[in-house]
């Protein structure tokens, strides 16, 4: 699976949008783009995945570039309950195969009232 | 409601112990998973059960064994033979199709003293 680079840790203030980014300038035409956040003490939680197309669904937005060399995660309006470590992985999918995730070191999203 | 319960939350053994982690799920997912997470690190990924009476070692399988007897359950033993047992411990599922997301537990914090 290809490898990925965020950001140690970013900020964002309560209610405005919060834009982590993911580099994965070596993946492959099969793999695809999954998130997942962490909360303190608690198990990694789904938020979004795609392969080329921009994705939404209730709790953000995924924009993958053209080139599909980096994304960005979006909060629309973050809360201050959306304090969490954030994880990009990167993995190709393939029927009847169930993968493993690969979780580098993520992003530290605070975000401040 | 469908999830993942893990048991306990917290488990304290005194060195030389063997100790059994519980992972139950009721989303009738195919693959289970286990993790490790030490303090600001990433999960790493213990073994893995794509189905009833099957398991593969994953990256760090040394020290501890696991069994797949029932779809729903997935225990892993630490056994003494895991030089740092001390960690955080994630039991996961999914489905064997699809997106292929993994919904996590809520984690077992063992100390080993």
């Amino acid at each position: 699976d290809a490898k990925t680079t965020q950001p140690p840790s970013m900020d964002c203030a309560e209610g405005r949008a919060a834009n982590l980014p993911c580099n994965h300038s070596t993946i492959s035409g099969n793999e695809y783009v999954y998130w997942y956040r962490q909360i303190h003490s608690q198990g990694p939680q789904y938020i979004i995945h795609g392969l080329k197309n921009n994705e939404t669904n209730e709790m953000a937005s995924l924009i993958i570039t053209e080139d599909r060399k980096s994304s960005t995660l979006i909060l629309p309006h973050a809360t201050l309950r959306d304090t969490a470590v954030y994880y990009c992985i990167v993995r190709a999918v393939s029927s009847g195969s169930a993968r493993q995730l690969t979780f580098g070191s993520g992003t530290q999203l605070t975000v401040l009232p | 409601d469908g999830g993942i319960t893990q048991s306990p939350k917290y488990l304290f053994r005194k060195e030389g112990q063997n100790v059994t982690l519980s992972c139950e799920q009721n989303l009738n997912h195919d693959a289970m998973y286990w993790y490790r997470q030490d303090p600001g690190q990433g999960l790493r990924l213990i073994y893995y059960s794509q189905i009833v009476n099957d398991f593969q070692k994953g990256d760090i399988a040394e020290g501890y064994s696991v069994s797949r007897e029932k779809k729903e359950s997935f225990p892993l033993t630490v056994t003494s033979a895991q030089k740092n047992p001390t960690a955080f411990y994630l039991c996961a599922s999914s489905t064997d199709s699809g997106s292929y997301e993994q919904y996590f537990g809520p984690g077992t914090r063992l100390t080993v003293t």
